[in-house]
C-alpha cells in the first residue's frame, strides 16, 4: 500500500542554519506531496504542495522538489528562525471517490535555538 | 466563524461512557475526514465523507461511529473506549475533485480513563 517514510527526529539546529528533513514514499500511482506543518496546541497546516514529478513547491523560504526517480520529497530551508519550531509532516494524497485521502509520515520535530 | 471547528478541544470519559466529538466546516467544502494522532505514531486516516456518503472506513473498531448529517457537519459517536483510544482527534475537510488542501481543526484531545 502507499506509504511515506521520514527522516526520524528529534532534529535541533541553531537559528540561521540549513535545514533538510528528507521524506521517501512507495505509491502504487501517482500521488500528489505535501508537507504540513504542526505548532504546538494547534491542528495541521499545509507548509507546500507539488502535483506531478519535477515540480517545485515553495513557501516561507522552504522548498521541497518532487523526485520521482528517487520517489522523494526532501525539504529543505536555508536559513531557519526560532519560529520556525515545529513538527513537520510529509504526506502523499490519492483521490478516491471524490474525497483526497492523505497518508502521512511519522513527522519531525524541529527545535531551532537562537 | 472561518476554517474548521472542532468541539470540544478536551474530553475526559471512563471506559463505560458515551461521547461525540464535533466538527464544523464553513469553507464550502464536500468532503471531510476524521484522523487519530497518537504519540510516536503517524496519523491515522479513520473515515472519509464525500458528499455525506462514507468512501473510507480504514478498520476503525466500531466502538468509533462517524456521522456526517450534511457538507458542513461531521461527528464521531465514542462509546465503550480503551485508554488506548486517547489521542487527538483531528478533522480536515477539502474540496474533494481536485488535489488540494486539507484543512485541519485544532483537534479534540481525548483521555479515556
Amino acid at each position: 500500500g502507499d506509504s511515506v517514510t521520514q527522516m526520524e527526529g528529534p532534529v535541533t539546529l541553531s537559528e540561521e542554519a540549513f535545514l533538510t528533513i528528507n521524506c521517501t514514499y512507495t505509491a502504487t500511482g501517482y500521488p500528489s506531496l505535501f508537507w504540513y506543518v504542526q505548532y504546538p496546541g494547534e491542528g495541521l497546516q499545509l507548509l507546500l504542495k507539488a502535483t506531478k514529478a519535477d515540480d517545485k513547491g515553495s513557501n516561507k523560504g522552504f522548498e521541497a522538489t518532487y523526485r520521482k526517480e528517487t520517489t522523494s520529497f526532501h525539504l529543505e530551508k536555508g536559513s531557519v528562525q526560532v519560529s520556525d519550531s515545529a513538527v513537520y509532516f510529509c504526506a502523499l494524497g490519492v483521490i478516491i471517490q471524490g474525497a483526497q485521502k492523505l497518508v502521512f509520515g511519522q513527522g519531525t520535530r524541529l527545535t531551532i535555538n537562537p | 466563524e472561518t476554517g474548521v471547528t472542532q468541539t470540544p478541544r478536551h474530553l475526559v470519559m471512563g471506559m463505560t461512557n458515551k461521547k461525540s466529538l464535533k466538527c464544523e466546516q464553513h469553507l464550502g467544502h464536500n468532503a471531510m475526514y476524521w484522523y487519530k494522532q497518537s504519540a510516536k505514531k503517524p496519523l491515522e486516516l479513520m473515515f472519509v465523507y464525500s458528499l455525506e456518503e462514507r468512501v473510507e472506513n480504514n478498520s476503525v473498531p466500531s466502538r468509533f461511529s462517524p456521522e456526517c448529517p450534511n457538507s458542513s457537519h461531521l461527528f464521531l459517536h465514542l462509546h465503550t473506549l480503551q485508554p488506548e483510544d486517547s489521542a487527538l482527534y483531528l478533522c480536515a475537510s477539502s474540496w474533494g475533485f481536485a488535489t488540494g488542501e486539507l484543512f485541519f481543526g485544532e483537534g479534540s484531545r481525548l483521555t479515556v480513563l
